[in-house]
Formats: structure tokens, sequence, C-alpha cells
């Protein structure tokens, strides 16, 4: 069964350090892999995704993520987080039809 | 553009009430989707549509009913609301069903049911 994991319910990083907000999957074929930031009382909103390529992909506020097929990984990264950043982080792998959500990483950067 | 737009953004309803989810968007997407929000459970997909006309059912798709009659709507129905049916729903849309293509979401409506 296709599935996404998040191994961690929450992120606690002061402001100016790096973060890393993980996700493994388990989708077949290539996968095809995305993050989403949910800020409170917002919708989801698109950072970044994976689709073939280099394994470092770039996307929106300064977050990049590193694919890594052989430890099935895709973790999201910032080098210097902001308190601006705390938010809800959803990763998200494509079955054949759908997006498969993991459970999310609340992040919270501290002053 | 504004994007998918979602309405009410809250609602509160009795048991056995029925009420209807709007969602529009305005990126002429076809591809439209329904998601619910439960807390620690990531999103599920409720239904789905790939088109005016042309809908389908997602992982959780009990209790809910759709409909999409143009490309710019998708609403989502509750005939008969049950406390199982308190969560956050979202709506999504996409350009295409590409496994690449990235999805579109609205701001929610939190619904509770009592």
């Amino acid at each position: 069964a296709q599935s996404v994991a998040q191994p961690e319910d929450q992120v606690n990083v002061a402001e100016g350090n790096p973060l890393t907000v993980k996700c493994t999957y388990s989708v077949s074929g290539n996968p095809y892999l995305f993050w989403y930031v949910q800020y409170p009382n917002r919708g989801l909103q698109f950072l970044l995704k994976y689709i073939t390529g280099d394994n470092l992909v770039k996307g929106s506020y300064g977050f990049e993520a590193e694919f890594n097929k052989s430890q099935t990984s895709f973790h999201l990264k910032k080098p210097s987080a902001l308190v601006s950043d705390s938010a809800l982080y959803f990763c998200a792998g494509r079955d054949t039809d759908k997006l498969i959500f993991g459970t999310g990483t609340r992040l919270q950067v501290f002053p | 553009n504004a994007g998918v737009t979602q309405t009410p953004k809250f609602r509160i309803l009795k048991i056995g009430q029925s009420m209807t989810l709007q969602c529009t968007q305005d990126m002429n997407h076809n591809y439209m989707y329904w998601y619910r929000q439960d807390p620690g459970m990531g999103l599920k997909l409720i239904y789905y549509s790939v088109g005016a006309g042309i809908t389908d059912k997602g992982e959780v798709p009990n209790g809910y009913n759709v409909s999409r009659s143009t490309t710019e709507d998708f609403p989502l129905r509750l005939e008969l609301a049950a406390p199982s049916q308190t969560s956050v729903y979202f709506c999504a849309s996409s350009k295409t069903s590409g496994r690449s293509e990235t999805q579109y979401f609205g701001p929610g409506t939190r619904l509770l049911v009592l």
C-alpha cells in the first residue's frame, strides 16, 4: 500500500537555526513528492515538489527538500528558520490517481 | 486570480441537518477535489471530479454527495449530518491529473456537527 509518513508530530527550533522536517514514503514506481504548508486558519499552500532529476529541490520562502532514494526520504529543510515559519507542514506523495498525505508536522520556531 | 474559494468559513449543524459546502475556482482547472482534515490524520479524499459532469468517489465518500455542472464549481453536499462529519473540509483543483501536477487548495470550511 502506498503511504507517506511524517515521524515527528512537532519540531521545535530556535530562530536562525537550521530546520529539518522529516518525511518518508512508500509509493510504487517513480515517486512524485510534495510539501505543503498550512498557516493557522488557512488552506494548504504549495511549497515544492520532486518529479525527477536533481535530488535537492528548491521551493518557496527559502525552503528546500532533499530526495534520497535509498532511504526513501524527502526531508524539508531551511538553513535559517524564521518565527514566521511556524506552521503545520504536510508531505504528500502521488499515487496513481490521488495524493496521499502524511499526518503533518507542526513546526514551532522560537525567537 | 482568486484561486480556489470556499464558503462558508465556519458552520455549526445539528445532527440530521443538511448543507452544501461551496467551492469555486477561477483557474480553468479540469480537476477538482474535496478533502477532509481530521486532527492527526492528514487529509483524506472524499470525492473528485475530472471535468464537468464527471465525478468519482475517493477514500471516504460515505455521507457525502457532489455534483459538477460547470468547470468552476464543485459543491459538496451533506444530506444527514452526523457528529463524525465534524472536520475541516478543503477543496482543491489542478489543471491535469498528471502525477507531477500541483493541487491548489482553498482556505477550508470548518464544520461542527452537534
